[in-house]
């Protein structure tokens, strides 16, 4: 059974730093590219960002509004994900999710598996 | 990268058809065939419906279809039933090498 468990949520002030982690099962972690998904409390999905398997270098995409503070990693041997979070601001707060890229692609568009979410709230 | 535009909801009785719009420009939606829709229920995560435009997920139903036209992709549910009341969402690829989701569609199951 696929698992991805999201955790390192919490509150923190603006300009904090935030590391979350997502720990997957049931799958070969290596072959599939992860994303990071967020959602605000009563508002839409947003994409985050996402990075390849390490068969395409491990590189990174980003959106706009998180690109050059938030770095995504992976390590292959611990099955996990990370989202790096710097420099977070009030607009920041939501719900992170992370999600598994369908088929091996040299990008994901579409996730077939999600975790249950770890919320974040940047407040002063 | 602009959101793409869904309707902010629509509405169906049980056993109707309906229909999610999801616009979006020649650079994502018109551009790629790499639309998905997922479902989202309260409280929970969300779950994938179609992917690359019209292609269902082993296990979701086959009254669920996507298609699309010029800038537009489409989500049709058939035969609606009142566990298909949800959220739904539409994604594409972008010319920008990245992921832009819609706003989402509240569907009510009269």
């Amino acid at each position: 059974e696929v698992q991805l468990v999201e955790s390192g949520g919490g509150l923190v002030q603006p300009g904090w730093s935030l590391r979350l982690s997502c720990r997957a099962s049931g799958f070969t972690f290596g072959d599939h590219g992860m994303a990071w998904v967020r959602q605000a409390a009563g508002k839409g999905l947003e994409w985050v960002g996402f990075i390849r398997r390490n068969a395409y270098g491990g590189t990174t995409e980003y959106a706009a509004s998180v690109k050059g503070r938030f770095t995504i990693s992976r390590d292959d041997s611990k099955r996990i994900a990370y989202l790096q979070m710097n420099s977070l601001q009030t607009e920041d707060t939501a719900v992170y999710y992370c999600a598994k890229g369908r088929g091996n692609s040299w990008f994901s568009d579409a996730f077939d598996f999600w975790g249950q979410g770890t919320m974040v709230a940047v407040s002063s | 990268q602009s959101a793409l535009t869904q309707p902010a909801s629509v509405s169906g009785s049980p056993g109707q058809s309906i229909t999610i719009s999801c616009t979006g420009t020649s650079s994502d939606v018109g551009g790629y065939n790499y639309v998905s829709w997922y479902q989202q229920n309260p409280g929970k995560a969300p779950k994938l419906m179609i992917y690359d435009v019209s292609y269902r997920p082993s296990g979701v139903s086959d009254r669920f279809s996507g298609s699309k036209s010029g800038n537009t992709a489409s989500l049709t549910i058939s035969g609606l039933q009142t566990e298909d009341e949800a959220d739904y969402y539409c994604t594409s690829y972008t010319s920008g090498i990245t992921l832009v989701f819609g706003g989402g569609t509240k569907l009510t199951v009269l």
